[in-house]
């Protein structure tokens, strides 16, 4: 089966609150970790990454988490906008593989 | 930059007709990946190449499916025959070595009937 998976399939988010994603691998040798943003019609778009030997990265608006003890990562998305809905994949390399979760989709209501 | 660039964008053809999609990737970019998205099975890696060389086609799902890459900035992924399982989005990426992120294509939408 997949080794990165997604806790939940959809998440509806109210226009300027922040939006949490999550994300769990079983991979424990897994050491880089990509987000991923999709929207409908177009290729993923990169987000953000983090390496195995950070837990935290920011990027603009933003966050991702990386808990290895629990095997768990996160994006954040502060201040989401309309133009966030999108579907997000959590990703990972692991023996020079980019293997892609399920993804979760986040509407963002107006 | 244009980005990784894909064509067709859409293609329609018959059951049994051999299909080839093509991709440019990033320039300067040595790693190269196919990728097969649907609704059931996500996206699946199909083949990734590094500096042309094909490293891991375990992700092709028969014979059917080919892929080659006769030089840095070029790649094709040929289906003979199609089949209308094989009706899907594809996908090309590259990255500039195979530990950094990979940027995407928009894609090729085969539809097989």
């Amino acid at each position: 089966g997949e080794s990165v998976g997604l806790h939940l399939p959809t998440l509806s988010v109210q226009e300027g609150d922040n939006s949490i994603i999550n994300c769990a691998y079983s991979n424990s040798a897994s050491d880089y970790f990509i987000w991923y943003k999709q929207e409908s019609g177009k290729g993923p778009q990169f987000i953000i990454d983090i390496r195995s030997n950070m837990d935290k990265r920011q990027g603009q608006r933003v966050t991702v988490l990386l808990n290895k003890t629990v095997k768990h990562l996160s994006l954040q998305i502060a201040a989401t906008q309309p133009g966030d809905s999108a579907v997000y994949f959590c990703a990972e390399i692991n023996d020079y593989k980019l293997s892609f979760g399920a993804g979760t989709t986040v509407t963002v209501r107006a | 930059d244009a980005g990784v660039i894909q064509s067709p964008r859409h293609e329609v053809t018959e059951m049994g007709q051999e299909v080839t999609l093509r991709c440019k990737p990033i320039s300067g970019h040595n790693s190269l990946f196919w990728y097969r998205q649907t609704m059931m099975r996500g996206l699946e890696l199909l083949i990734y190449f590094n500096n042309n060389v094909p490293i891991d086609d375990s992700g092709m799902p028969e014979d059917r499916f080919s892929a080659k890459m006769p030089n840095a900035s070029f790649s094709t992924l040929k289906i003979q025959p199609s089949e209308p399982r094989d009706s899907a989005v594809y996908f090309c990426a590259s990255s500039f070595t195979l530990e950094t992120e990979a940027f995407f294509g928009q894609g090729t939408r085969l539809t097989v009937v």
